[in-house]
Formats: structure tokens, sequence, C-alpha cells
């Protein structure tokens, strides 16, 4: 079982509809959990953390985070052909440990 | 804030040669660099995590003579890769971390390597 699990996609979601990207992960004592955005020839970014259960609203972004499922989700509102990238969760269960996803490919279709 | 550079962008060097990339994080104290690898349209692969003034940890799999990790400084990591051949030909991408728990990683905006 890998650590940290994501669709692959691809997720085609018409513009100005909401996305939702998910997330589930193996290791019940994670404490932190990010979202990165990487376009397509460059380096992720980082857009999101979250370390308590419950939603976590930034922008147009909202990161959910249940510990009980071991599930984290994104939403993006009102999206945007510029949101078309690749979307990975990651998870930190402890110290320097980092785990990604192997990303959710997102496409916003104008 | 938090912001992380490599240095060069891109390079393109001889099979057999050996290339060195750095990466500086330019506003934080990085106690924590990671470096990954990803070939087109595939995942990030974490080669190894390299903690300032220890010998880097590496992944399975990953050649620690061949891919020498340096961690000199709390804001200089370098990456350099030894006789290189063809298959090493990738995006080579650094983070850093303040090494603080829960802490997030910074990615630096990467380096394509083309090796002929």
């Amino acid at each position: 079982q890998k650590e940290v699990e994501q669709n692959s996609g691809p997720l085609s979601v018409p513009e100005g509809a909401i996305a939702s990207l998910n997330c589930t992960y193996s290791d019940r004592g994670s404490q932190s959990f990010f979202w990165y955005r990487q376009y397509s020839g460059k380096s992720p970014e980082l857009i999101m953390f979250i370390y308590s259960n419950g939603d976590k609203e930034d922008g147009r972004f909202t990161a959910q985070l249940n510990k009980a499922s071991q599930y984290v989700s994104l939403l993006i509102r009102d999206s945007q052909p510029s949101d078309s990238a690749t979307y990975l969760c990651a998870v930190n269960p402890t110290g320097n440990q980092f785990y990604f996803g192997t990303g959710t490919s997102l496409t916003v279709i104008p | 804030g938090a912001v992380v550079s490599q240095h060069p962008s891109w390079v393109i060097c001889k099979s057999g040669t050996s290339v060195k990339i750095e990466c500086r994080s330019l506003d934080f104290q990085a106690t924590t660099m990671f470096w990954y690898r990803q070939f087109p349209k595939q995942s990030l692969m974490l080669m190894a995590t390299s903690n300032e003034g220890s010998k880097a940890t590496y992944e399975q799999g990953v050649e620690k003579d061949k891919f020498l990790i340096n961690h000199a400084s709390l804001t200089l990591s370098t990456l350099t890769v030894t006789s290189a051949h063809p298959e090493d030909s990738s995006f080579y991408i650094c983070s850093a971390s303040r090494g603080l728990a829960g802490d997030e990683q910074y990615f630096g905006p990467g380096t394509r390597l083309t090796v002929t």
C-alpha cells in the first residue's frame, strides 16, 4: 500500500465549476498535510497546508481534512483555465519525512 | 519569503562528464534539503534527504557514489551527477525545509539536465 494515494485523473471540469481533488494516506499518526500545484515543465509550488480536522479556506481554495478517515481533499471554486495543472498531495507523518502522491492532473475547459 | 533557487536552470553535458547543481535557500535557514528527480509525465521521485552538516540519506535504488550530495551550510546544498549518462537526463528539483515538525517544503525551480 502506498503512503499517499491520489487518483491520477485526468480530471476535467468546465470553467467556473468546482474541482474536487482527493487524497488518502496510510499513516494514521500523520499531522501535517500539504497541497502543491505543478505546471507542466515547472517545479511544484505550495498552495495550501492543513494541520487540523475540518476546512481551511484560502481564496478560491479549500482544503478539507478528516483524520478519522485518513482523507484530505482540495476544492477549487470558480475554476479557471490557469488552474490546469497537476496537483500533488503531500503528507508529513513525522520529522523530515514527506510522502507525495503521484498527483492528479486537472484540466479546466474554457 | 521562503524562496529557493537552483543553478543552473538547464545544462547540457557530454556523456562521462560530471555536473554540479546548486540549491540555495535565499531567505531562511534550511536545516533539511531534499533532492528529487522527475522524468517527463512521471511523478516526483525522492532521491535523497540531507541535513546540514550530515551525510545525505539516499532512497533505495539511488547510487550514492553517482549522485553526490553535499549540504555544507544552512543555505546551500549541491548535487553532483558523476560520470553522467544519457539515462541521467531528467528534471532535477531540490526543496528545502526549516526542519521544524510539520514544516512545509519549498521547491526550487528545477534544473533540466540533458546528457548527450
